[in-house]
């Protein structure tokens, strides 16, 4: 079975730029999470997106959006980028509830 | 902002020996979820507790709670090199969402 996948795996950008980050979760999980590592650090909650509606948002300006498409397949959308959005941005799905979550590979980007 | 921090930030043991790791939160929890990362890539689901359970085992991993004093261990027994990796714990409040909150981390190197 594949796990979740994310594309692209590597980003480069420009200060104000916008960039949009996919990801695939896993066959059957209908909740998709968005998370932003910086590097040394832990992996801060940006979105939650269950049957295609927003469910939970982090403390993330509005700069940050994502959706969910009916396939539960989901986009990150990050406009006006500033240096420090340079980060780790890993994508989760799970079912529905207190549960595990499993993670894709991340995509790592670098705003220049 | 991190939901926790972890302690020790860095430890370095011989492959053989016992690694332990320690959380502590914030928040009251609905479960606490602990998860393995190498080299800054995806995070590997490792093992969960739920709030009304002390201790569980899986394989050479053991973990504890303690609601009362907001903490949780990891206990890595008869470690390998293969170990080498950051730790990472995450909470769950009782919020009906699954968003994971993390803390700072543990990085373990394991010398073979």
């Amino acid at each position: 079975d594949a796990g979740v996948t994310q594309s692209p795996t590597h980003l480069i950008k420009t200060r104000g730029q916008q960039v949009t980050l996919r990801c695939s979760p896993i066959s059957g999980h209908k909740s998709v999470s968005w998370y932003q590592q910086v590097l040394g650090q832990g992996p801060q909650f940006i979105f939650q997106y269950y049957e295609k509606e927003e469910r939970g948002r982090g403390n993330f300006p509005d700069r940050f959006s994502a959706r969910q498409f009916p396939n539960y397949s989901s986009e990150l959308n990050v406009n006006a980028l500033l240096l420090g959005d340079s980060a780790l941005y890993l994508c989760a799905s799970s079912l529905w509830g207190y549960t595990e979550a499993f993670f894709g590979q991340g995509t790592r980007l670098t705003v220049v | 902002s991190q939901q926790g921090e972890e302690d020790p930030q860095a430890l370095s043991i011989q492959e053989g020996e016992n690694a332990t790791m320690n959380c502590s939160y914030k928040t009251s929890i609905n479960n606490l979820q602990w998860y393995r990362q190498n080299s800054g890539r995806g995070l590997v689901h490792l093992i969960l507790i739920r709030s009304n359970e002390r201790e569980k085992h899986s394989g050479r991993l053991r973990v504890t709670l303690d609601t009362s004093k907001k903490s949780s261990s990891l206990l890595i027994t008869a470690s390998r090199a293969a170990d080498t990796a950051s730790y990472f714990c995450a909470t769950v409040e009782g919020k009906g969402a699954n968003n994971l909150f993390f803390g700072t981390g543990t990085r373990l190197t394991v010398i073979p």
